[in-house]
């Protein structure tokens, strides 16, 4: 079945460092791609998405590419702030009122 | 415009016990959903509705009951709590066919 593939945290860097959470998926199709950000004590949002092969989705400074040969869709960002520690989700969605989640990946940033 | 809002915030039951979480959105939306997150196991999908009147099963329906009467409600109910139901529980709410969810803040439950 479709699966997601997060790598493993917790990741902790220092204020300002270059971030990379590492998002593969195993799907039939070409289905849509989410990052979803969860703060402390809040439900999830969305923070970007994209719908299809070579797409970028970017906000807040976050991107992520959708590499149909690679079956990824890794998150980056250039400069990161405290602001940004949360748990992050991967997530992939085929069209079947069903979104399939990731584990999670929890950042912690240190000023 | 609140969104999805969902009631409790906190709540412990003892073994055995039933209680209803409620969940509303005001934003229209057709699809709902609940999912439960554990610790490493991510969001797991519980049930869900494509619109009233419609429910079906996700991942994890065991021990769980839904019904959707109106469009903006949607409570899921624990028929005998068990322990193993401790876990924080999302409502979440779409209106297109991206599939963009929005989240409530979530039910913190602990079953003793």
């Amino acid at each position: 079945g479709d699966s997601v593939t997060q790598m493993e945290g917790p990741v902790t860097l220092s204020e300002e460092a270059f971030l990379t959470i590492n998002c593969t998926y195993t799907a039939t199709g070409y289905p849509s791609l989410f990052w979803y950000v969860q703060y402390p004590g809040e439900g999830l949002q969305l923070l970007l998405k994209a719908t299809k092969a070579d797409d970028k989705g970017s906000n807040k400074g976050f991107e992520a590419t959708y590499r149909k040969e690679t079956t990824s869709f890794h998150l980056e960002k250039g400069s990161v702030q405290v602001s940004d520690s949360a748990v992050y989700f991967c997530a992939l969605y085929f069209g079947n009122e069903k979104l399939t989640f990731g584990t999670g990946t929890r950042l912690t940033i240190i000023p | 415009n609140a969104g999805v809002t969902q009631t409790p915030k906190f709540q412990v039951l003892k073994t055995g016990q039933s209680m209803t979480l409620q969940c509303a959105q005001d934003m229209n939306h057709e699809y709902m959903s609940w999912y439960r997150q554990d610790p490493g196991m991510g969001l797991r999908l519980i049930h869900y509705s494509v619109g009233a009147g419609i429910t079906d099963q996700g991942e994890v329906p065991n021990g769980y009951n839904v019904s959707r009467s109106t469009t903006e409600d949607f409570p899921l109910r624990l028929l005998s709590a068990a322990p193993s139901q401790t876990s924080v529980y999302f409502c979440a709410s779409t209106g297109d066919s991206s599939y963009e969810q929005y989240f409530g803040p979530g039910t913190r439950l602990t079953v003793t």
